[in-house]
Protein backbone atom coordinates (compact mmCIF):
# COMPACT_ATOMS: atom_id res chain seq x y z
CA UNK A 1 0.00 0.00 0.00
CA UNK A 2 0.82 3.69 -0.30
CA UNK A 3 1.35 5.95 2.39
CA UNK A 4 3.73 7.42 4.79
CA UNK A 5 5.21 5.75 8.03
CA UNK A 6 6.06 7.67 10.88
CA UNK A 7 7.94 5.59 13.79
CA UNK A 8 7.84 4.91 16.77
CA UNK A 9 4.00 5.91 17.63
CA UNK A 10 5.37 7.36 21.15
CA UNK A 11 8.54 7.95 22.32
CA UNK A 12 10.06 8.88 25.80
CA UNK A 13 13.06 10.85 25.98
CA UNK A 14 15.24 11.75 29.29
CA UNK A 15 16.29 15.92 28.93
CA UNK A 16 19.52 16.36 27.24
CA UNK A 17 19.30 13.33 24.94
CA UNK A 18 19.07 13.58 20.90
CA UNK A 19 16.03 11.34 19.80
CA UNK A 20 15.77 10.81 15.59
CA UNK A 21 11.48 10.42 14.51
CA UNK A 22 11.58 7.95 11.28
CA UNK A 23 9.66 9.00 8.26
CA UNK A 24 9.33 7.20 4.94
CA UNK A 25 7.13 7.20 2.06
CA UNK A 26 6.73 5.21 -0.93
CA UNK A 27 4.38 8.13 -2.58
CA UNK A 28 6.89 8.72 -4.84
CA UNK A 29 6.83 12.46 -3.85
CA UNK A 30 9.33 15.25 -4.30
CA UNK A 31 8.41 17.33 -1.01
CA UNK A 32 8.49 16.31 2.35
CA UNK A 33 7.66 17.85 5.54
CA UNK A 34 8.19 18.22 9.40
CA UNK A 35 5.48 19.85 11.58
CA UNK A 36 4.78 19.95 15.34
CA UNK A 37 1.48 20.09 16.93
CA UNK A 38 0.92 21.24 20.73
CA UNK A 39 -2.74 20.39 22.62
CA UNK A 40 -5.44 22.48 21.12
CA UNK A 41 -3.15 24.43 18.22
CA UNK A 42 -2.19 24.15 14.70
CA UNK A 43 0.53 22.98 12.44
CA UNK A 44 3.74 24.67 12.81
CA UNK A 45 6.27 23.75 10.04
CA UNK A 46 9.49 22.69 11.66
CA UNK A 47 11.58 21.73 8.70
CA UNK A 48 10.36 21.20 4.39
CA UNK A 49 12.48 19.64 1.82
CA UNK A 50 11.53 19.50 -1.49
CA UNK A 51 14.77 17.44 -3.21
CA UNK A 52 17.23 14.91 -2.52
CA UNK A 53 20.02 17.04 -0.30
CA UNK A 54 18.24 20.07 -0.16
CA UNK A 55 16.18 20.95 2.71
CA UNK A 56 14.71 24.03 4.11
CA UNK A 57 14.63 25.86 7.35
CA UNK A 58 10.59 26.64 8.33
CA UNK A 59 9.04 28.98 10.57
CA UNK A 60 10.52 27.12 14.02
CA UNK A 61 14.10 25.44 13.19
CA UNK A 62 15.44 26.12 16.37
CA UNK A 63 16.88 22.81 18.35
CA UNK A 64 15.88 20.52 15.43
CA UNK A 65 17.77 19.19 12.59
CA UNK A 66 16.96 16.85 9.31
CA UNK A 67 18.82 15.21 6.73
CA UNK A 68 17.01 13.76 2.94
CA UNK A 69 19.37 11.28 1.59
CA UNK A 70 17.01 9.71 -0.26
CA UNK A 71 13.71 10.38 -2.22
CA UNK A 72 11.66 8.29 0.45
CA UNK A 73 13.30 9.10 3.60
CA UNK A 74 13.52 12.22 5.94
CA UNK A 75 14.58 11.40 9.22
CA UNK A 76 13.75 14.26 12.29
CA UNK A 77 16.11 14.62 15.20
CA UNK A 78 14.88 16.55 18.16
CA UNK A 79 18.36 17.74 19.46
CA UNK A 80 19.16 18.66 23.37
CA UNK A 81 18.74 22.15 22.50
CA UNK A 82 14.67 22.15 21.86
CA UNK A 83 13.78 23.26 25.46
CA UNK A 84 10.47 22.12 25.21
CA UNK A 85 10.15 19.23 22.93
CA UNK A 86 7.39 16.95 24.12
CA UNK A 87 5.21 17.44 21.13
CA UNK A 88 2.69 15.50 18.80
CA UNK A 89 5.22 15.03 15.69
CA UNK A 90 3.98 14.66 12.02
CA UNK A 91 5.91 13.97 8.74
CA UNK A 92 4.20 14.93 5.45
CA UNK A 93 4.64 14.35 1.55
CA UNK A 94 3.16 16.04 -0.68
CA UNK A 95 1.80 16.15 -4.76
CA UNK A 96 1.60 20.19 -4.81
CA UNK A 97 -1.88 19.28 -4.77
CA UNK A 98 -2.30 17.75 -0.92
CA UNK A 99 -0.19 16.65 1.71
CA UNK A 100 -0.45 13.34 3.18
CA UNK A 101 0.32 12.61 6.69
CA UNK A 102 1.65 10.23 8.55
CA UNK A 103 0.12 8.70 12.17
CA UNK A 104 2.40 11.10 13.88
CA UNK A 105 5.24 10.64 17.01
CA UNK A 106 3.93 11.50 20.27
CA UNK A 107 7.18 12.54 21.66
CA UNK A 108 7.59 13.16 25.73
CA UNK A 109 10.62 14.04 27.42
CA UNK A 110 10.93 12.42 30.96
CA UNK B 1 6.09 35.14 5.12
CA UNK B 2 2.70 33.58 5.41
CA UNK B 3 -0.22 34.34 7.49
CA UNK B 4 -4.03 32.35 7.60
CA UNK B 5 -7.03 33.15 9.49
CA UNK B 6 -10.28 30.63 10.53
CA UNK B 7 -12.63 31.00 12.77
CA UNK B 8 -11.71 28.96 16.59
CA UNK B 9 -14.79 27.10 16.29
CA UNK B 10 -17.98 26.77 14.76
CA UNK B 11 -21.25 24.53 16.42
CA UNK B 12 -23.80 23.34 14.47
CA UNK B 13 -27.02 20.97 14.21
CA UNK B 14 -27.14 17.28 12.33
CA UNK B 15 -28.06 17.85 9.11
CA UNK B 16 -27.09 21.78 9.03
CA UNK B 17 -24.42 23.51 6.68
CA UNK B 18 -21.27 24.74 7.77
CA UNK B 19 -18.90 27.15 5.96
CA UNK B 20 -15.49 27.74 7.29
CA UNK B 21 -13.43 30.95 6.02
CA UNK B 22 -9.84 31.32 5.68
CA UNK B 23 -8.27 34.45 4.58
CA UNK B 24 -4.43 34.19 3.78
CA UNK B 25 -1.42 36.44 3.07
CA UNK B 26 1.28 35.18 1.30
CA UNK B 27 4.33 36.42 -0.34
CA UNK B 28 3.55 33.90 -3.07
CA UNK B 29 1.04 31.61 -3.98
CA UNK B 30 0.44 28.06 -5.48
CA UNK B 31 -2.72 26.63 -4.04
CA UNK B 32 -4.78 26.63 -1.12
CA UNK B 33 -5.78 23.13 0.76
CA UNK B 34 -8.32 21.85 3.60
CA UNK B 35 -7.68 18.99 6.14
CA UNK B 36 -9.77 17.32 8.86
CA UNK B 37 -8.28 15.98 11.88
CA UNK B 38 -9.85 13.89 14.21
CA UNK B 39 -8.86 13.75 17.85
CA UNK B 40 -5.73 12.08 18.23
CA UNK B 41 -5.55 11.56 14.85
CA UNK B 42 -3.42 12.96 12.05
CA UNK B 43 -3.93 15.37 9.28
CA UNK B 44 -5.74 14.24 6.75
CA UNK B 45 -6.45 15.45 3.15
CA UNK B 46 -9.73 17.18 1.66
CA UNK B 47 -9.70 19.19 -1.43
CA UNK B 48 -7.48 21.60 -2.87
CA UNK B 49 -8.17 24.77 -5.31
CA UNK B 50 -5.42 26.61 -7.27
CA UNK B 51 -7.49 28.63 -9.51
CA UNK B 52 -10.70 30.44 -8.46
CA UNK B 53 -14.06 28.85 -7.83
CA UNK B 54 -15.61 26.16 -6.34
CA UNK B 55 -14.28 22.93 -6.32
CA UNK B 56 -17.60 19.84 -5.16
CA UNK B 57 -15.89 16.51 -3.49
CA UNK B 58 -19.27 14.81 -2.14
CA UNK B 59 -20.73 16.85 0.58
CA UNK B 60 -17.54 19.29 0.91
CA UNK B 61 -16.82 21.64 -1.34
CA UNK B 62 -14.04 24.09 -1.09
CA UNK B 63 -13.93 27.73 -2.82
CA UNK B 64 -10.98 30.23 -3.52
CA UNK B 65 -10.74 34.00 -4.63
CA UNK B 66 -7.28 34.50 -5.20
CA UNK B 67 -7.92 38.64 -5.95
CA UNK B 68 -9.40 38.77 -2.53
CA UNK B 69 -6.79 36.30 -0.44
CA UNK B 70 -9.91 33.76 0.63
CA UNK B 71 -11.36 30.92 0.57
CA UNK B 72 -13.96 28.94 2.21
CA UNK B 73 -14.88 25.15 3.01
CA UNK B 74 -18.04 23.97 3.03
CA UNK B 75 -19.77 21.18 4.78
CA UNK B 76 -22.79 20.07 4.18
CA UNK B 77 -25.63 17.61 5.69
CA UNK B 78 -23.71 17.45 8.70
CA UNK B 79 -23.08 14.17 10.16
CA UNK B 80 -22.07 13.63 13.40
CA UNK B 81 -18.59 12.28 12.32
CA UNK B 82 -17.91 15.47 11.04
CA UNK B 83 -16.74 17.03 14.63
CA UNK B 84 -13.43 17.45 14.03
CA UNK B 85 -10.42 20.35 13.61
CA UNK B 86 -10.37 21.40 9.60
CA UNK B 87 -7.12 23.67 8.87
CA UNK B 88 -6.98 25.85 5.91
CA UNK B 89 -3.39 25.59 4.59
CA UNK B 90 -1.11 27.36 1.28
CA UNK B 91 1.14 26.37 -0.54
CA UNK B 92 3.96 29.00 -1.60
CA UNK B 93 6.72 27.24 -4.09
CA UNK B 94 7.07 24.15 -1.33
CA UNK B 95 6.11 25.66 1.73
CA UNK B 96 2.96 24.88 3.14
CA UNK B 97 2.17 26.51 5.87
CA UNK B 98 -1.30 25.82 8.14
CA UNK B 99 -3.65 28.07 9.99
CA UNK B 100 -4.28 27.64 13.54
CA UNK B 101 -7.82 25.33 12.76
CA UNK B 102 -11.15 25.28 13.18
CA UNK B 103 -13.01 23.46 15.84
CA UNK B 104 -16.31 21.98 14.46
CA UNK B 105 -18.62 20.28 16.41
CA UNK B 106 -22.09 18.63 15.76
CA UNK B 107 -24.34 18.64 18.00
CA UNK B 108 -27.90 16.33 17.69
Amino acid sequence: DGGITQSPKYLFRKEGQNVTLSCEQNLNHDAMYWYRQDPGQGLRLIYYSQIVNDFQKGDIAEGYSVSREKKESFPLTVTSAQKNPTAFYLCASSSRQGAFFGQGTRLTVV
Amino acid sequence: GQSLEQPSEVTAVEGAIVQINCTYQTSGFYGLSWYQQHDGGAPTFLSYNALDGLEETGRFSSFLSRSDSYGYLLLQELQMKDSASYFCAVLNDYKLSFGAGTTVTVRA
